[in-house]
């Protein structure tokens, strides 16, 4: 059974950078699937964030893409999400997702709450 | 960004039929059509149906999938209490090159 697991700080301040990581087990990051990011929130919804291949090819929101980095860590099974110059507005439930073709994702983690505050 | 468009809400009785409907556009639910969700309170979503109206193992045959044009129905048929949830449609916008997602539709069983 794939099963993804989110962690990070649970508190990030306006303008810094959200850091989060997704160990996943039950199945290889370097198998043949994307692994992403979605977020949700009560004033925006569900929003995809973005994903990333084993290659390390990465896909991203456009209204997000300036300010996403996602990583991987094949010796850890793990990938990671950087969100730059956080501001109120990214403050959601952020999971982390196994990719699947024919929807956003078809694996989801528990989902980690970030609150952005000074 | 482009999203595509649900009701928020649904009330329907136990063991009636219930459809959700989404709207997008030619770019995304008219192209490759639409994924439905399911979203118990406190839970992450689930998959409950693949947009090519697949359903994954072990969801059940009482929820089907349909597109027509622009617009994809998820019927939910039999309702049952567990029912009672939020959906969400979404869809691959390839003008974007990204998932969008509808709203999402607050099911209620009478």
């Amino acid at each position: 059974q794939v099963q993804l697991q989110e962690s990070g700080p649970g508190l990030v301040r306006p303008s810094e950078t959200l850091s989060l990581t997704c160990t996943v087990s039950g199945s290889s990051i370097s198998s043949d699937y994307y692994w992403g990011w979605m977020r949700q929130s009560p004033g925006k919804g569900l929003e995809w964030i973005g994903s990333i291949y084993h290659s390390g090819h990465t896909y991203a929101n456009p209204s997000l893409k300036s300010r996403v980095t996602i990583s991987l860590d094949t010796s850890k099974n793990q990938f990671s999400l950087r969100l730059t110059s956080v501001t109120a507005t990214d403050a959601a439930i952020y999971y982390c997702a196994r990719d699947a073709s024919g929807a956003p994702a078809d694996y989801w983690g528990q989902g980690t709450l970030v609150t952005v505050s000074s | 960004q482009a999203g595509l468009t649900q009701p928020p809400s649904l009330s329907k009785d136990l063991r009636q039929t219930a459809t959700l409907t989404c709207t997008g556009n030619n770019n995304d639910v008219g192209s490759l059509g639409a994924a439905w969700l399911q979203q118990h309170q406190g839970h992450p979503p689930k998959v409950l149906m693949y947009r090519n109206n697949s359903r994954p193992s072990g969801i059940s045959e009482r929820f089907s999938a349909s597109r027509s044009r622009n617009t994809a129905s998820l019927t939910i048929t039999g309702l049952q209490p567990e029912d009672e949830a939020d959906y969400y449609c979404s869809a691959w916008d390839r003008s974007l090159n990204a998932w969008v997602f509808g709203g999402g539709t607050k099911l209620t069983v009478l």
